[in-house]
């Protein structure tokens, strides 16, 4: 079985700090999807990673996947407020659609 | 291009009774999946259905069973319904197996 440790589990901090998220796993991937989730609502796709060493940017997110494609880091620049919410990892099996989730970073920016 | 749609959203049933969830992928998309999600646990594959056929299936009990039908809209069932099944019942849809997948609102189920 695939595992994803994702940390930290939980993180506040104020307006205008930056941050880094991390997901490991001893397993390779074939790719690795970021999503974001809102409380009652279904996870939104952020970025999806596929190359090893592969850093794509969407706006003050940084992604990063590892050269082995066994981890990846979400970096957050200058934190906002409306960046609140669970950010989940998830890694796609070599084999198919399952995707192993990690246990989400629960992000809080205070303004 | 309307999203991934889940019905109901909200559901509460109770312990032994049974369970359908409706999920209508993306327009095209023919791979639809299957996760919970709780606290404990956090998201978990069940089970993926791709042109009609179970593709994959998760580490859960028979009680969990789902079909796809012919225009890629998916049900999933629950049997005899237990207090721990209470859950978000998420559904996602991809185009293909190994697409990218692109998650519904979930349907909320308590199991009382």
């Amino acid at each position: 079985t695939q595992l994803l440790e994702q940390s930290p589990q939980f993180l506040s901090i104020q307006e205008g700090e930056n941050l880094t998220v991390y997901c490991n796993s001893s397993s390779v991937f074939s790719s690795l999807q970021w999503y974001r989730q809102e409380p009652g609502e279904g996870p939104v796709l952020l970025v999806t990673v596929v190359t090893g060493g592969e850093v794509k940017k969407l706006k003050r997110l940084t992604f990063q996947f590892g050269d082995a494609r066994k981890d990846s880091s979400l970096h957050i620049t200058a934190a906002q407020p409306g960046d609140t919410g669970l950010y989940l990892c998830a890694g796609q099996e070599t084999s198919g659609s399952r995707l192993t989730f990690g246990e989400g970073t629960q992000l809080t920016v205070n303004p | 291009k309307a999203g991934v749609t889940q019905t109901p959203r909200y559901l509460i049933k109770t312990r032994g009774q049974q369970v359908t969830l409706s999920c209508s992928p993306i327009s095209g998309h023919r791979s639809v999946s299957w996760y919970q999600q709780t606290p404990g646990q956090g998201l978990q594959f069940l089970f993926e259905y791709f042109s009609e056929t179970q593709r994959n299936k998760g580490n859960f009990p028979g009680r969990f069973s789902g079909r796809q039908f012919s225009n890629s809209r998916s049900e999933m069932n629950v049997s005899t319904l237990e207090l721990g099944d209470s859950a978000l019942y998420l559904c996602a849809s991809s185009f293909t197996s190994a697409g990218e997948q692109y998650f519904g609102p979930g349907t909320r189920l308590t199991v009382t």
